[in-house]
C-alpha cells in the first residue's frame, strides 16, 4: 500500500550543529505535510506544516522543504540542542472524498543530540 | 488554544476484561476525532476516524467489535478495547479536528498507555 516513509531511522548530531530529517512520500495526491516532533511517553506535537503549492516554509529554527518532483519533504533544524531530542514524524494529508481527510504518518526518525 | 486531553494516561488491566480510554476536546468542538495505536519504536497507526453521532470508520485490518468507539458528544469520543490480550498492550493516541473547514488542523491528546497482563 502506499506509504509515507523516511531514509534515517536514527540521526545523531553535535549540539549546535544544523540537523536535516528527510521523509519520502509515495502519493502525489496528498496535498499537505505536517512535521510533528514526539517524546517519549507523550502526543505527537506539531512543529510546522506545508501545503503542496509551496516548496518551502520557514518557522522559528526549523525550515521544511518540500520536492514534489521526487516527493520529498525534509525537515531542518537549526542549532540544534539537547531539548530538539526526540523522535520526529512527517504525515501527508490525503483526502479520502467528500470532507474526509487522514494524516498518514511516516515511519520517524529519532534525533538524538549529542552535547 | 486546542487542547485534547485523554484519561487515563496509563491503566494496567488483566487479559480478558475490557478497557475504556476517553479522549475530550477542552477548548473547541471537535466534528471529527481520530484514534492511532502506537507500539513501541513504531509510527502512529490510524485505526478508526469517530464522527459526532455517527458510526466510526475502521481502517484496515482493524477489529470493530474488539475496539468499540463511540464519539456521543462534540468533545468527547471513547474507545474501549474489550476482552483486552497482551498483544493489545500498546500506546493509544486521539486526535481531534475542529471542524470540516479546518480539516487540516488536527489536535493530538497526550496518549494513553495501555498495558494488559
Amino acid at each position: 500500500g502506499e506509504s509515507v516513509g523516511l531514509h534515517l531511522p536514527t540521526l545523531s548530531v553535535q549540539e549546535g550543529d544544523n540537523s536535516i530529517i528527510n521523509c519520502a512520500y509515495s502519493n502525489s495526491a496528498s496535498d499537505y505535510f505536517i512535521w510533528y516532533k514526539q517524546e517519549s511517553g507523550k502526543g505527537p506535537q506539531f512543529i510546522i506544516d506545508i501545503r503542496s503549492n509551496m516548496d518551502k516554509r520557514q518557522g522559528q529554527r526549523v525550515t521544511v522543504l518540500l520536492n514534489k518532483t521526487v516527493k520529498h519533504l525534509s525537515l531542518q533544524i537549526a542549532a540544534t540542542q539537547p531539548g530538539d531530542s526526540a523522535v520526529y514524524f512527517c504525515a501527508e494529508n490525503r483526502a479520502y472524498g467528500g470532507a474526509t481527510n487522514k494524516l498518514i504518518f511516516g515511519t520517524g526518525t529519532l534525533l538524538a543530540v549529542q552535547p | 488554544g486546542a487542547v485534547v486531553s485523554q484519561h487515563p494516561s496509563w491503566v494496567i488491566c488483566k487479559s480478558g476484561t475490557s478497557v475504556k480510554i476517553e479522549c475530550r476536546s477542552l477548548d473547541f468542538q471537535a466534528t471529527t476525532m481520530f484514534w492511532y495505536r502506537q507500539f513501541p519504536k513504531q509510527s502512529l497507526m490510524l485505526m478508526a476516524t469517530s464522527n459526532e453521532g455517527s458510526k466510526a470508520t475502521y481502517e484496515q485490518g482493524v477489529e470493530k467489535d474488539k475496539f468499540l468507539i463511540n464519539h456521543a458528544s462534540l468533545t468527547l469520543s471513547t474507545l474501549t478495547v474489550t476482552s483486552a490480550h497482551p498483544e493489545d498492550s500498546s500506546f493509544y493516541i486521539c486526535s481531534a479536528r475542529k471542524g470540516l473547514a479546518a480539516a487540516y488542523e488536527q489536535y493530538f491528546g497526550p496518549g494513553t498507555r495501555l498495558t494488559v497482563t
